[in-house]
């Protein structure tokens, strides 16, 4: 089975330009989860979507950073304009079965796209 | 709020050297604990979901222990291949319905030396 695809794997732009990642989830999973992983900071929850729909974006950093999920197969987070500041990898995860409303299913983590702002 | 504490941050053992990792956490109530594998370059991959204390949970040369405030996973005669870091993270009963939430550490880097 396909795991979670992010694209692309590695990204390096100078500052002030636009950047969008993607991510595809597992099919059939219907959480998805934006993470920025640091040294310093370790792994933070950005943004998580339930069905489509954005539930919680308390760690989006800040209005630069936007998240969509315009259907079940595909996300984006997007970073304009970008700052050196905004150098990390960022990892794409998805878990959940549609059957379980109450559900410790675990999270499925994608490669990351390792980002490098100039 | 939530808060997960692992220790050792780095750990080097011999190759046949057993030892355990410390996962502390601060939870209004526990729904589940993870614990995944991280190889340089790799997402975290998915080791054990534990839910109440007492529970343990093993895979290979890997066991996993939960008590009220803190878990271990404990490394049995551990290989060159088993180096990665670990990472612990938490989900809060208090998620809401359809939120699947988790507050990670910031992992234990484990080397195993032929």
């Amino acid at each position: 089975d396909a795991g979670v695809i992010q694209s692309p794997r590695h990204e390096v732009t100078e500052m002030g330009q636009e950047v969008t990642l993607r991510c595809k989830p597992i099919s059939g999973h219907n959480s998805l989860f934006w993470y920025r992983q640091t040294m310093m900071r370790g792994l933070e929850l950005l943004i998580y979507f339930n069905n489509n729909v954005p539930i919680d974006d308390s760690g989006m950093p800040e209005d630069r950073f936007s998240a969509k999920m315009p259907n079940a197969s595909f996300s984006t987070l997007k970073i304009q304009p970008s700052e050196p500041r905004d150098s990390a990898v960022y990892f794409c995860a998805s878990s959940g079965d549609s059957r379980y409303i109450y559900s410790n299913q675990p999270q499925h983590f994608g490669d990351g796209t390792r980002l490098s702002i100039l | 709020e939530d808060q997960v504490t692992q220790s050792p941050e780095a750990l080097r053992l011999q190759e046949g050297e057993s030892s355990s990792l410390n996962c502390s956490y601060t939870v209004s109530g526990l729904r589940g604990l993870f614990w995944y594998r991280q190889d340089p370059g790799k997402g975290p991959e998915f080791l054990f979901t534990l839910y109440s204390a007492g529970e343990e949970k093993e895979k290979e040369r890997l066991k996993a222990t939960l008590t009220k405030k803190e878990s271990f996973l404990h490394i049995t005669a551990p290989k060159p291949e088993d180096s990665a870091t670990y990472l612990c993270a938490v989900q809060a009963l208090d998620s809401g319905a359809g939120s699947y939430q988790l507050t990670f550490g910031k992992g234990t880097k484990l080397s195993v030396i032929p």
